[in-house]
This record gives C-alpha cells, sequence and structure tokens, in this order.
C-alpha cells in the first residue's frame, strides 16, 4: 500500500533562512505521482507541484525548489530564504497509477518563520 | 484549475444531528472526493463522487454515516449523519483531472464543530 512519511512535525526558523523539509514514500507501483501542498492558517490547501515516477529532474520556483530522488524514495522541498508569510503545514502526497486519483497525505510538516 | 466553493464555511452542531455540506465547481468535473481532517491531522480520504454512479468508500466510512450524492458534473453534497463530537473535523471536497494522474484542487473546507 503506498505510504507518506513526513518525519518532521514542526520545524522553526528564523526569517531569510534556508529550510528542507523532508518526505519519504513508499510504493510498490512504477508509475506514480507527487505532491506538495501548502495549508497556510486560513485552512484551504494550495497546490504546489507535481512531480510523475519519470521525471527526476529537480525543479525551482522562485524561492522554491524541490529534489526528487527514486534510489532513497525522496521528494524533499527546500524553502531559500524564508519569509514570515512562508509560515503553514506543508503536506507531501502521492497517487498510484493503479489506484486511480487516490491521493494519500503525509503527517504534514508545520513550519514557523519567525521575524 | 477549477474554482470550489463550499457551504457552509463553519457550522456548530448539536450531536445526534445531520449536517449537509456543498461542494460546487465552476467546471464540469468527472472526479470529486470528500476528504476529512481532524484538528491538527492530515487528510483522510472519505470518498470518491463520479456523476451518476455510487461513491465509492474508504476503509473505515460508510455510507449510512457520511451518504454522498453527485446529481451532476460540477455538484456534490456530504451529509455527516448522527453526528458526535468525535466527527469534529474540516471536511473538504476536491477534484481531479480529466483523466488519469494528476493534482487535485480543494475547495476552502467546511469547519464543523459538534457539541
Amino acid at each position: 500500500a503506498q505510504k507518506v512519511t513526513q518525519a518532521q512535525t514542526e520545524i522553526s526558523v528564523v526569517e531569510k533562512e534556508d529550510v528542507t523539509l523532508d518526505c519519504v514514500y513508499e510504493t510498490r507501483d512504477t508509475t506514480y505521482y507527487l505532491f506538495w501542498y501548502k495549508q497556510p492558517p486560513s485552512g484551504e490547501l494550495v497546490f504546489l507541484i507535481r512531480r510523475n515516477s519519470f521525471d527526476e529532474q529537480n525543479e525551482i520556483s522562485g524561492r522554491y525548489s524541490w529534489n526528487f530522488q527514486k534510489s532513497t524514495s525522496s521528494f524533499n522541498f527546500t524553502i531559500t530564504a524564508s519569509q514570515v508569510v512562508d509560515s503553514a503545514v506543508y503536506f507531501c502526497a502521492l497517487s498510484e497509477a493503479r489506484n486511480n486519483n487516490d491521493m494519500r497525505f503525509g503527517a504534514g510538516t508545520r513550519l514557523t518563520v519567525k521575524p | 484549475s477549477a474554482v470550489i466553493s463550499q457551504k457552509p464555511s463553519r457550522d456548530i452542531c448539536q450531536r445526534g444531528t445531520s449536517l449537509t455540506i456543498q461542494c460546487q465547481v465552476d467546471s464540469q468535473v468527472t472526479m470529486m472526493f470528500w476528504y476529512r481532517q481532524q484538528p491538527g491531522q492530515s487528510l483522510t480520504l472519505i470518498a470518491t463522487a463520479n456523476q451518476g454512479s455510487e461513491a465509492t468508500y474508504e476503509s473505515g466510512f460508510v455510507i449510512d454515516k457520511f451518504p454522498i450524492s453527485r446529481p451532476n458534473l460540477t455538484f456534490s453534497t456530504l451529509t455527516v449523519s448522527n453526528m458526535s463530537p468525535e466527527d469534529s473535523s474540516i471536511y473538504l471536497c476536491s477534484v481531479g483531472p480529466r483523466a488519469g494522474l494528476g493534482e487535485q484542487y480543494f475547495g476552502p473546507g467546511t469547519r464543523l464543530t459538534v457539541t
């Protein structure tokens, strides 16, 4: 069965620090998607990125970057020069091709960025 | 991405009563999903609702407790029946891509408190 582990329950950093959120996944499927979502205090889930299992290329979007490594079953998320507005709960999620659209979420990491 | 609205945004209900949550999408979508997020927890999939067919429930969730309707391609409802304080959660609907794997987009959620 698919599983997503976010070992970091809470992280606290000071503004402008870099921070990496870890995500480790388990799946028996060879075709799958990985996702990151942000849930700010308002509660709405904001989609950040999707990665498919055949594309290990890392991605950068502004201050955000993602490192996908199939060898370690990890899909880590780094925020560079963190800002107070980055404070939120971040969820990593996984969907397998054989369980079409059945998205499993990790427990989430609560990031607090202090001014 | 689709624009998704939910009603009500929040409610306080008494034990033993039922609440129906509405989810409206601004475009036609094939797949809609209902999730529960208990306080401080991750998201758990309740059921998948496809238009024209019965909802598919995940392990631990039953139709008698969480009946779902999907009358057309832009609307769905979730009813939380015979509520108890353990049902206090955020309930979120989401929509998935037309075909195959992909990210889901979430509504703002309904924050339910049962007293």
